[in-house]
């Protein structure tokens, strides 16, 4: 069965500063992952995906995601983090199309 | 284009009852999917839907859940006799295709007292 281990619940960092959000997940192939973000009271956007080729992927709002196999890892990556940010982010494995979620990093930042 | 969009936004139910929570996906995808997202945790797949039929519906927790999509558009998610275990954002998403991105609705806040 797919799993996703997001292992900091909480991650509090200063406006400007750099941000990684960890997430490990457990899947018998090439998964497909996914990044999620999610505000106060919205639903889900995607910030990024990965299916196959690259495993460095860029998204959206200036967020990148790197696939590493060999530590079943997808970790989601910003140099410079805006006040804008703060919100819950999400993990996500998918098998035909059923999405396996973590339970999220809630984003704090700092002026 | 219009997103995918949920009524009600909030449903406020006494134990015992039936709900109905709606979905209408983005027009043309063919891909439903139905998530419940419980406070601090991340969505948990409830069922999906390729066209009318219901493809996997593996992650409904009990016979009191069951979800129809009749015309392969509009969804309903039903529960019978609702329970205080339920209270929960309930989440829709549609897709052209199953590697597609998932496009979701905004959820409905589904409150059991």
């Amino acid at each position: 069965a797919q799993s996703v281990t997001q292992p900091d619940i909480h991650i509090t960092v200063s406006e400007g500063a750099s941000l990684e959000l960890r997430c490990n997940y457990s899947y018998g192939a090439t998964p497909y992952l996914f990044w999620y973000v999610q505000s106060p009271g919205q639903g889900l956007q995607l910030l990024l995906k990965y299916f196959s080729g690259d495993t460095l992927v860029q998204g959206i709002k200036g967020f990148e995601a790197e696939f590493k196999r060999s530590q079943s890892s997808f970790n989601l990556r910003k140099p410079s983090v805006h006040w804008s940010d703060a919100a819950e982010y999400f993990c996500a494995v998918s098998n035909a199309g059923k999405s396996t979620f973590g339970d999220g990093t809630t984003l704090t930042v700092k002026p | 284009g219009a997103g995918v969009s949920q009524t009600p936004s909030n449903k406020v139910t006494e134990k015992g009852k039936y709900v109905e929570l709606r979905c209408d996906p983005i027009s043309g995808h063919t891909a439903l999917y139905w998530y419940r997202q419980s406070l601090g945790q991340g969505p948990e797949f409830l069922i999906y839907f390729q066209g009318t039929g219901a493809a996997d519906d593996s992650g409904l927790p009990n016979d009191r859940f069951f979800a129809v999509r009749p015309e392969g558009s509009v969804s309903t998610l039903k529960i019978q006799r609702t329970e205080r275990g339920d209270s929960a954002v309930y989440l829709c998403a549609s897709t052209t295709s199953e590697s597609g991105e998932q496009f979701f609705g905004p959820g409905t806040r589904l409150t059991v007292l």
